[in-house]
């Protein structure tokens, strides 16, 4: 039982590539959520995908993009990264009761 | 959203007490009140939840007034572990699914 897996856990990117941000779980939770964490920072909310099929954006989605591949896949997109998206970024299930579940995140540095 | 106020950070000693306070003014009725721990380089774990009066689990306690305006995270005697930033969430089942919103938190630091 992993839990959420995310992965790369490390990227560098230079300014206008673009990569995909990769989530699992292995919960069978509904809900799937993609945050950001700056240096020193709290985690800001990108998007959301309450099921399977359904996608919308939270505080900060502007410059990325996700899919709802199935339950279990939740993934992020950079279609052209900027250096203002240096950031830690962490994926997190939700089972509507207690509790998100957070992934290892993934650190991204873009130059 | 429910807005959430907590201190920037607490300094504190091994052994003691720690209490930190959250303000949330404006908390719906629905409402929980979560509290996440977070060490460097890793995602937010889940310490205790509630919705009203004193929770208690084997990590901590969470002291909730009548009013909801706000709430205390107690964490007994506290070890160099402890170190991490805290937050506080208000939001739930029915809050809706863009409710899960973090604050900067608190950051912990235990000394010797």
């Amino acid at each position: 039982n992993a839990g959420v897996t995310q992965t790369p856990k490390f990227q560098v990117l230079k300014t206008g590539q673009s990569m995909t941000l990769q989530c699992a779980q292995d919960m069978n939770h509904n809900s799937m959520y993609w945050y950001r964490q700056d240096p020193g920072m709290g985690l800001r909310l990108i998007y959301y995908s309450a099921s399977e099929g359904t996608t919308d954006k939270g505080e900060v989605p502007n410059g990325y993009n996700v899919s709802r591949l199935n339950k279990r896949e939740f993934s992020l997109r950079l279609e052209s990264a900027a250096p203002s998206q240096t950031s830690v970024y962490f994926c997190a299930t939700w089972d509507l009761t207690y509790e998100q579940y957070f992934g290892p995140g993934t650190r991204l540095t873009v130059t | 959203l429910a807005k959430t106020t907590q201190p920037i950070s607490m300094d504190s000693y091994e052994g003691q007490e720690v209490n930190i306070t959250c303000s949330h003014n404006n908390i719906a009725t629905n409402d929980y009140i979560t509290w996440y721990q977070q060490f460097p380089s890793q995602g937010p774990r889940f310490i205790i939840q509630g919705y009203k009066t004193k929770v208690t689990n084997e990590v901590a306690s969470l002291f909730i007034p009548a009013d909801r305006k706000s709430s205390t995270l107690s964490l007994p005697r506290v070890s160099l572990s402890d170190t991490a930033v805290y937050y506080c969430l208000v939001g739930g089942p029915s809050g809706g699914y863009n409710k899960l919103i973090f604050g900067a938190g608190t950051r912990l630091a235990v000394h010797p």
